[in-house]
């Protein structure tokens, strides 16, 4: 079966902290392809990120890293310095390599970031 | 360049009444993809279309259906509504076929069911 889990439902910081968003997949496939995404409170899902199962480089992108680990199936975001514009849902997602046959996303059922100033 | 839309923004239903909820891609973009975000439910997969033909479905009963039509645009029906469905549309577009392309989302479509 397939399955994105993110544990943590809420998370409550103060601007300026470090705060990790843990997510965990799973799959039998092989060739898989994982994906960020933020939804502010206007509800648009705003494309953060993707990974490719072959690919196990860490990436950051200004106050954005993301910790990839196939050997824990995990994909990990990380936001260095919180800004209160940060305040979201992220969800992580998952999709299969099924010759393009499928294409749907799978995804976690997302953590509430909320940055206090 | 703009991005993927939706219409309309928000619907009030009543219970077995029809709906249709519209997008439009990306320009390019030729495959169309909508999710249901329904409180408690969490995102889930409903359809997707490239080239104007469906070519995935999630589990949802039939009365939810859609079409795309030549210019990629696309339209999702539902029939007999009930009060379930009540949720954010979610309508994505993504350039090609491949599972690896990302997909773009647009600010989605509220229905409420009553």
């Amino acid at each position: 079966a397939q399955k994105v889990t993110q544990a943590q439902t809420e998370i409550s910081v103060v601007e300026k902290e470090d705060v990790t968003l843990d997510c965990v997949y799973e799959t039998r496939d092989t060739t898989y392809y994982l994906f960020w995404y933020k939804q502010p409170p206007s509800g648009e899902l705003v494309f953060l990120i993707r990974r490719n199962s072959f690919d196990e480089q860490n990436e950051i992108s200004g106050r954005y890293s993301w910790n990839f680990q196939k050997s824990t199936s995990s994909f990990n975001f990380t936001i260095t310095a919180s800004q209160v514009v940060d305040s979201a849902v992220y969800f992580c997602a998952l999709s299969l390599n099924y010759g393009g046959a499928t294409n749907k996303l799978i995804f976690g059922t997302g953590t509430l970031l909320a940055v206090q100033p | 360049e703009a991005g993927v839309t939706q219409s309309p923004t928000h619907l009030i239903k009543t219970r077995g009444q029809q709906v249709t909820l519209r997008c439009s891609p990306i320009s390019g973009h030729t495959s169309v993809y909508w999710y249901q975000q329904a409180l408690g439910l969490g995102l889930q997969f409903l359809l997707w279309y490239d080239e104007g033909e469906e070519r995935n479905r999630g589990n949802f009963p039939p009365r939810f259906s859609g079409r795309q039509f030549p210019n990629y645009s696309s339209e999702l029906n539902v029939n007999a509504l009930e009060l379930e469905d009540s949720a954010l549309y979610l309508c994505a577009s993504s350039w090609g076929r491949g599972p690896y392309n990302e997909q773009f989302f647009g600010p989605g479509t509220r229905l409420t069911v009553l």
